[in-house]
Order: C-alpha cells, then structure tokens, then sequence
C-alpha cells in the first residue's frame, strides 16, 4: 500500500529557529511531491512541487527536497516566523494510477515568538 | 481572483437527510476534486473529474454521487446522510493531472458537514 507519513505530528520552535520538516514515502515509483500549507479554518495553500526528475525546490524561506531512494521529502524553513505557524502536509503522486495523491496527516507547527 | 468556491461553508444534516456541496472554480481547469479531511487520516479522495460530463471513483466514493455538467463546476452529493459522513470536504482543481504535470491542485476553503 503507498503510504505517506510525517512524522512529528506537531512540532514548536523559538521565532528565528531554522526547521525542517519529515515526510516519507512507501513507493519510490513516485512522479512528484508537493508540499502545501493550511490555516485553522481554510484550505490548502501549495508551496512547492518537486517533479521526480528533480532533487528540490526554493521559494523564499522554503527550500524542499525529494530523495526517491530513501523515500524521503524535507521542507526546510529558514529563519522562523509567528506568521509560519500552520499545518504542513505532503502529498505524494504515486504512478499506477491516475491522479493517486497520496496526503500525509500532517505536521502542525507553532512558532513562538 | 476567486479561484476555487464551495458553498456552503457550514452544514448540520439530520441522519437521512440529503444535500449538495458546491464547487465552482475560475481556473478553466479540466481536472476537478472532491476529498474529505477527517482528524489522523489525511485528506481521502472521494470522487473526481478529468473534463465535463466525466466523474470517477477515488478512494473513498461509497455513500456520495457526483456530477460535472458544467466544466467550471463539481456538485457532490449526499442521498442519506450518515453520522460517518461528518467532516471537512474539501474541493480542488488543478490545469492537469498531477502525475504529468508541475501545476498544482488549488483548493477551496472547505465545508465543515456534521450529521447528527
């Protein structure tokens, strides 16, 4: 079974802390992962997608990756702010069916100013 | 931009009752879906639509009827409610399939649905 997890399921750090966030993957045979944001009460906000045929992707404060062999995606936030607290998920895009996207649970994440 | 639309935000339904979500997007995306978010589950997919007059099962279609007779839209419907069909349905879109594409799914805001 194609299987996305992060892990922690919530996580708090000091305003400034550079973090990164999990997110693994059961099946390798990936075409692309994406990272989304979302706030208490809304929708998912996209962050970054990263094809299979690339190693990671930046946009601002927001670096990810995507390591297939390991099964692995990070997110990393450099320098911290209050107004990043949200919930992070990955989804992953998995090939053997059409538009399989596959959603972690999540990572909540609270930064404390 | 409005992007993608659902109404209503809010809904309590009585066991058996029925009801239609509404999602409306501006994107002229071909590809539209409709998934449920429940606490520890991630985001499950109900139904979806590769272009209108299309729908096909995603993971979780049992209890739910779709329709997609306008491309702009994606109806999703409840026949009997049940108390196990409480939670946040979400709806997206996105300009192509996700596994041929770097465009991605731009989602709604979400309906929060709890049958007593």
């Amino acid at each position: 079974k194609q299987e996305v997890t992060q892990i922690p399921a919530a996580l708090s750090v000091p305003e400034g802390e550079n973090l990164v966030l999990n997110c693994s993957f059961t099946d390798s045979a990936i075409y692309n992962l994406q990272w989304f944001r979302q706030d208490p009460g809304k929708g998912l906000t996209s962050l970054l997608l990263i094809q299979s045929s690339q190693r990671e992707q930046t946009s601002g404060r927001l670096n990810a990756s995507l390591d297939k062999s390991s099964g692995r995606s990070t997110l990393y936030i450099a320098a911290s702010q209050p107004g990043d607290s949200a919930t992070y998920l990955c989804a992953a895009c998995f090939s053997g069916g059409y538009q399989k996207v596959t959603f972690g649970t999540g990572t909540k994440l609270q930064v404390i100013p | 931009n409005a992007g993608v639309t659902q109404t209503p935000k809010f809904r309590v339904l009585k066991t058996g009752q029925s009801m239609t979500l509404l999602c409306a997007q501006d994107m002229n995306h071909e590809y539209m879906y409709w998934y449920r978010q429940d606490p520890g589950m991630g985001l499950r997919l109900i139904h979806y639509s590769v272009g209108e007059g299309t729908t096909a099962k995603g993971e979780v279609p049992d209890g739910y009827n779709v329709s997609r007779l306008k491309k702009q839209n994606f109806l999703l419907g409840l026949e009997s409610a049940a108390p196990s069909q409480t939670s946040v349905y979400f709806c997206a879109s996105s300009y192509a399939p996700g596994a041929s594409s770097n465009q991605p799914q731009h989602f709604g805001d979400g309906t929060r649905l709890s049958i007593l």
